[in-house]
């Protein structure tokens, strides 16, 4: 079956900008989170949908927002972007029991100019 | 809160057998998970620990000790191709699946 489809796969932006980044998730599966990866901060939670509603959220400024819709695929978006957001934005997708793996999409690479 | 620690690079050699460790201090846990990264690609599912003891699959196995907060991957007849980033990370409580807090992950570079 298909596994997880992120787009854009790479994309460049400036200060001040805003982004919105999709993620399709395996068909079945109704949890998707998001991750940040940096090196130096290694994979950081952003936050987490399971049936179209929030179910967690990690440490990130309002700026970070996302959503999830009835078939399951999610966004997220980044408004007034900073050089710090530069990253690889990864999201998982599961069937949202935390006894079950996440498998990951290839990830969007975010760069700020 | 959850804490998780790995060393950050490992070197080994082709054939032979490396321990990859993580410890982990968390508050709230369900089980410990093992993703392997290849450079510019996904992190991709290896393993699952939820009871304490050795889990076996193929060259690769997992360890976990819920006493000592600690857990080991094990890889036998090192291969180039298992070059690539370790990840140990924690599932938390049922409630609050799909938040599983990573480790900074282990670099591990196989030698001819």
């Amino acid at each position: 079956k298909a596994g997880v489809t992120q787009t854009p796969r790479y994309l460049i932006k400036t200060r001040g900008q805003q982004v919105t980044l999709s993620c399709s998730p395996i068909s079945g599966h109704r949890s998707v989170s998001w991750y940040q990866q940096t090196p130096g901060q290694g994979l950081q939670f952003l936050f987490e949908y399971f049936s179209e509603t929030q179910r967690n959220k990690g440490n990130f400024p309002g700026r970070f927002s996302g959503r999830q819709f009835s078939n399951s695929r999610s966004e997220m978006n980044v408004s007034t972007l900073e050089l710090g957001d530069s990253a690889l934005y990864l999201c998982a997708s599961s069937f949202g029991d935390s006894n079950q793996p996440q498998h990951f999409g290839d990830g969007t690479r975010l760069s700020i100019l | 809160g959850q804490n998780i620690d790995q060393p950050t690079e490992m070197t080994a050699t082709e054939g032979a057998i490396v321990q990859i460790n993580c410890t982990y201090q968390t508050s709230g846990f369900n089980g410990l998970f093992w993703y392997q990264q290849h450079a510019g690609e996904a992190p991709t599912f290896l393993s699952y620990n939820v009871l304490d003891g050795l889990e076996e699959k193929g060259r690769f196995s997992s360890f976990l000790s819920r006493s000592k907060g600690y857990s080991y991957l094990l890889l036998k007849e090192l291969q180039m191709k298992d070059s690539a980033s370790y990840l140990c990370a924690a599932s938390p409580p049922n409630t609050n699946a799909g938040k599983s807090t990573f480790g900074d992950g282990t670099t591990l570079t196989v030698k001819p």
